[in-house]
């Protein structure tokens, strides 16, 4: 299986801040990265697919970038919506692996 | 709109099975797109269980074993999953799922709320 390792864990920033969330695959994966956003209580909600491609609906302050085995998740300014736990998650080969999340907390 | 809504029991007993069903509506069930489970234990991350497209055929985590079954219904616009031998560690929220596969790579673009079951005698 493919790890998915997410780095950090848990991050503590302010509204209007510049957000960052890496994501390092075990091996490469090509461009086959996704990104979601999960709230308590709430789905999973797609945010990025294959690496940089913006879901339908999503606010334009998040992208993504990177392909092989490093990825970026970047909020370019941080909105009180947004805090959350985000989750990387691969889909190159099955089984789909998700990284461990980061969680994203009000400072 | 696509939406998804699972059902079945919340409550399932140690060494039984655990059967859901995921209603799909507002979008065509027989096009290019796999259906598939995640769940979530209490507290933890996701962990995808498997997928079945609509002619049958099926993607599983290995992780489960041989404890999975899935299958679909076109006539209903449904999906189910059989999630057999189960213990406390089967305990979770478990999502249904549409994961779309375009030229460049595949996702799960639309989710349903998510069941919790609870494994406990």
């Amino acid at each position: 299986d493919i790890q998915m390792t997410q780095s950090p864990s848990s991050l503590s920033a302010s509204v209007g801040d510049r957000v960052t969330i890496t994501c390092r695959a075990s091996q490469s994966i090509s461009n086959s990265l996704n990104w979601y956003q999960e709230k308590p209580g709430k789905a999973p909600k797609l945010l990025i697919y294959v690496a940089s491609s913006l879901q339908s609906g999503v606010p334009s302050r998040f992208s993504g970038s990177g392909s092989g085995t490093d990825f970026t998740l970047t909020i370019s300014s941080l909105q009180p919506e947004d805090f959350a736990t985000y989750y990387c998650q691969q889909s190159y080969s099955t089984p789909y692996t998700f990284g461990q999340g980061t969680k994203l907390e009000i400072k | 709109q696509v939406q998804l809504q699972e059902s079945g029991p919340g409550l399932v007993k140690p060494s039984g099975t655990l059967s859901l069903t995921c209603a799909v509506s507002g979008g065509s069930f027989s096009t290019s797109n796999w259906w598939s489970w995640v769940r979530q234990p209490p507290g933890k991350g996701l962990e995808w269980i498997g997928e079945i497209y609509h002619s049958g055929s099926t993607n599983n985590n290995p992780s489960l074993k041989s404890r999975v079954t899935m299958s679909v219904d076109k006539s209903k616009n449904q999906f189910s999953l059989k999630l057999s031998s189960v213990t406390a560690a089967d305990t979770a929220v478990y999502y249904c799922a549409r994961g779309y596969c375009s030229g460049t790579g595949c996702y799960l673009d639309y989710w349903g709320q998510g069941t919790l079951v609870t494994v406990s005698s």
